[in-house]
């Protein structure tokens, strides 16, 4: 069992919908949760960064962190083409960050 | 501007042959890492750095090597003994090691012929 899972998608919506991302995680010592976007052929870019349990808004972007379910989201709220990309969680415990497979999103206007 | 800076941007290996990838960072960063990022399995780690002269091996660090000789650069070196080593690879760094403030370059694509 992988110590982060994440759906690989791919997943399709249309324009102005609300999207919901998410990860389940199996290592309790984890304490940093990461969302990250990657555009196709480039590195990844942090998008959201929370520590411990709860909810943090950013815009259009609101990541959510259960710790007691060991379990993260992402939500993005109406959704634009441009937010196109692949989405990685990741977690982090003894220096080392641990990534998901990545959500494959696609927009459509 | 400070940032990370990976060359070559693709990259050809014939059977047999050892390759070496580059990763140069401005940031002033103390911990820098090689990820390896292959279709539907996410981000895994190769090799990380947190202090000059010293590494240790990530989740897949067999067929790699490394060096930190300077706290700038992380070079990583794909050797013959790696069977497959045809994927993207990404160099990131970071100030600490709480995961927080990663900086990732733009990747190699390394592909055998």
């Amino acid at each position: 069992q992988k110590e982060v899972e994440q759906d690989p998608g791919p997943l399709s919506v249309p324009e102005g919908a609300i999207v919901s991302l998410n990860c389940t995680y199996s290592n309790s010592a984890f304490q940093y949760f990461m969302w990250y976007r990657q555009y196709s052929r480039k590195g990844p870019e942090l998008l959201m960064y929370t520590y411990s349990s709860g909810n943090k808004e950013d815009g259009r972007f609101t990541a959510q962190v259960d710790k007691s379910s060991k379990y993260i989201s992402l939500f993005i709220r109406d959704s634009q083409p441009s937010d196109s990309a692949t989405y990685l969680c990741a977690m982090s415990a003894s220096g080392k960050l641990i990534f998901g497979q990545g959500t494959e999103l696609s927009v459509k206007p | 501007d400070g940032g990370i800076t990976q060359s070559p941007k693709y990259l050809f290996r014939k059977e047999g042959q050892n390759v070496t990838l580059s990763c140069e960072q401005n940031l002033n960063h103390d911990a820098m890492y090689w990820y390896r990022q292959d279709p539907g399995q996410g981000l895994r780690l190769i090799y990380y750095s947190q202090i000059v002269n010293d590494f240790q091996k990530g989740d897949i660090a067999e067929g790699y090597s490394v060096s930190r000789e300077k706290k700038e650069s992380f070079p990583l070196t794909v050797t013959s003994a790696q069977k497959n080593p045809t994927a993207f690879y990404l160099c990131a760094s970071s100030i600490g090691t709480t995961g927080y403030g990663y900086t990732f370059g733009s990747g190699t694509r390394l592909t055998v012929v």
